[in-house]
């Protein structure tokens, strides 16, 4: 069974570019969760669906970022514009339960490295 | 609200010795409790979980570790360290009551030394 997969695996840009981060779950996982995860530190939620609906974004800098989950499968994450702080690994997960069910594990994907110049 | 702390930053211990990585956490009610192994450009990979089970949890390649209430504390150990266990470890903390997030610490990079 393929696991999560992001792209790209790392992105370089310079400030105030845009830049998109796409991330597939594993199939039948109905929870998807962005995170980012500066250098040194553990990994902060940005976003969690259930299915299609976005039902934790309190943490997505909502002038900047912003995500999408259409037909409740793929996910797009968006920055635009980039800022130098940005800079940081964006990683994906999804988890095959909803609600509580959905902490039982998260699988996550390698990771989009994203460097801002 | 929820916070996990791990206690050194960085551990280093020879192979064949004891891993014992610290964390302890805040919780108003009964947690669940994770944690994740993170290698080089790589995601992160569950190596065990409390879930309100037993207090003493098996993980992934011979880890364990054992919650304890009294003391908030999560340590994860293994009794003999080899040289592929080098990583970054993170315990992680979720209170599904206020239905919300796995809230990770800040991590420990487990150096094995040859």
């Amino acid at each position: 069974e393929a696991g999560v997969v992001q792209s790209p695996r790392y992105k370089i840009i310079e400030k105030k570019q845009p830049v998109a981060f796409w991330c597939n779950p594993i199939s039948g996982h109905n929870t998807l969760y962005w995170y980012r995860q500066n250098l040194g530190q553990g990994p902060e939620l940005l976003i969690r669906y259930e299915n299609e609906e976005a039902v934790d974004d309190s943490q997505l800098p909502k002038d900047r970022f912003s995500a999408e989950r259409l037909k409740g499968v793929d996910s797009t994450l968006k920055i635009q514009p980039a800022e130098l702080g940005d800079s940081a690994v964006y990683l994906c997960a999804s988890s095959p339960g909803i609600g509580e069910r959905a902490y039982n594990e998260q699988f996550f994907g390698p990771g989009t490295r994203l460097t801002v110049l | 609200a929820q916070s996990v702390t791990q206690l050194g930053s960085h551990v280093s211990v020879s192979e064949g010795a004891l891993v014992l990585l610290r964390c302890n956490y805040s919780s108003s009610v009964p947690p669940y409790l994770f944690w994740y192994v993170q290698y080089p450009n790589q995601g992160l990979q569950l190596l065990l979980k409390y879930t309100s089970a037993a207090t003493l949890v098996k993980g992934i390649n011979g880890f364990e570790a054992e919650f304890k209430k009294s003391e908030t504390s999560f340590h994860l150990t293994k009794p003999s360290a080899h040289m592929s266990d080098a990583a970054e470890y993170f315990c992680a903390v979720t209170d599904y009551s206020s239905a919300s997030k796995i809230i990770f610490g800040s991590g420990t990079r487990l150096s094995i030394r040859p």
